[in-house]
């Protein structure tokens, strides 16, 4: 089974730290993205990544970086972060292709105080 | 902004068939339309997928219309745990293909 792991499923931050959020697949796809989900808005695309150290932004990239320094991890990264960051993040991965299914994490729960 | 259009919510009645509808109006020729589904506080799962084709699989339907402007997803004999939000996107054979989830349909069954 394709496995998409998000390190960690709830965390706490203060204002003005910089967040880490790790996803690792282990299927040696080449695509990988970062959602973020809030109440009423369903998933909105932060950034993607079609390839080693590529990305491209989504619809959403304000406040966030990332970073994919191999093929089975792509990094999210909340530079300095702040409580509208508050939310659900879903990582996301799959082969190349339209005819390709896109497999998802768990979530990662972040609460910023 | 998404590609594809559903309604917010749906009611449907243990054991019976849910009838989803989803427009994609500007699909082009080489768009895949997905369909997924999130129980609450889960990641997405993967329901079923076509292009052209009506597909089927053990989980659930897909009926594509001709022009493929639009498509239904059924659940035959829907259950209390088919009760979540319901996506359906469209995906095209991009390298650097940016999927973009709409809103969904939040699906009530009721017993």
């Amino acid at each position: 089974d394709v496995k998409v792991t998000q390190s960690s499923r709830y965390l706490v931050k203060r204002t003005g730290e910089k967040v880490f959020l790790e996803c690792v697949q282990d299927m040696d796809h080449e695509n990988m993205f970062w959602y973020r989900q809030d109440p009423g808005l369903g998933l909105r695309l932060i950034y993607f990544s079609y390839d080693v150290k590529m990305k491209e932004k989504g619809d959403i990239p304000e406040g966030y970086s990332v970073s994919r320094e191999k093929k089975e991890r792509f990094s999210l990264i909340l530079e300095s972060a702040s409580t509208n960051q508050t939310s659900m993040y879903l990582c996301a991965s799959s082969y190349t292709g339209a005819g390709n299914t896109i497999y998802f994490g768990e979530g990662s729960w972040l609460t910023v105080v | 902004d998404a590609k594809t259009t559903q309604p917010t919510s749906m009611d449907c009645a243990e054991g019976r068939a849910a009838n989803l509808p989803c427009n994609h109006s500007t699909i082009s020729g080489n768009e895949y339309v997905y369909w997924y589904r999130q129980i609450h506080s889960q990641g997405p799962q993967y329901i079923i997928h076509g292009l052209k084709n009506n597909e089927t699989n053990e989980m659930a339907s897909l009926i594509i219309t001709e022009d493929r402007k639009s498509s239904t997803l059924i659940l035959p004999h829907a259950t209390l745990r088919d009760t979540a939000v319901y996506y359906c996107i469209v995906r095209v054979s991009n390298r650097d293909d940016k999927i973009i989830f709409g809103k969904g349909t939040r699906l009530h069954i009721l017993p």
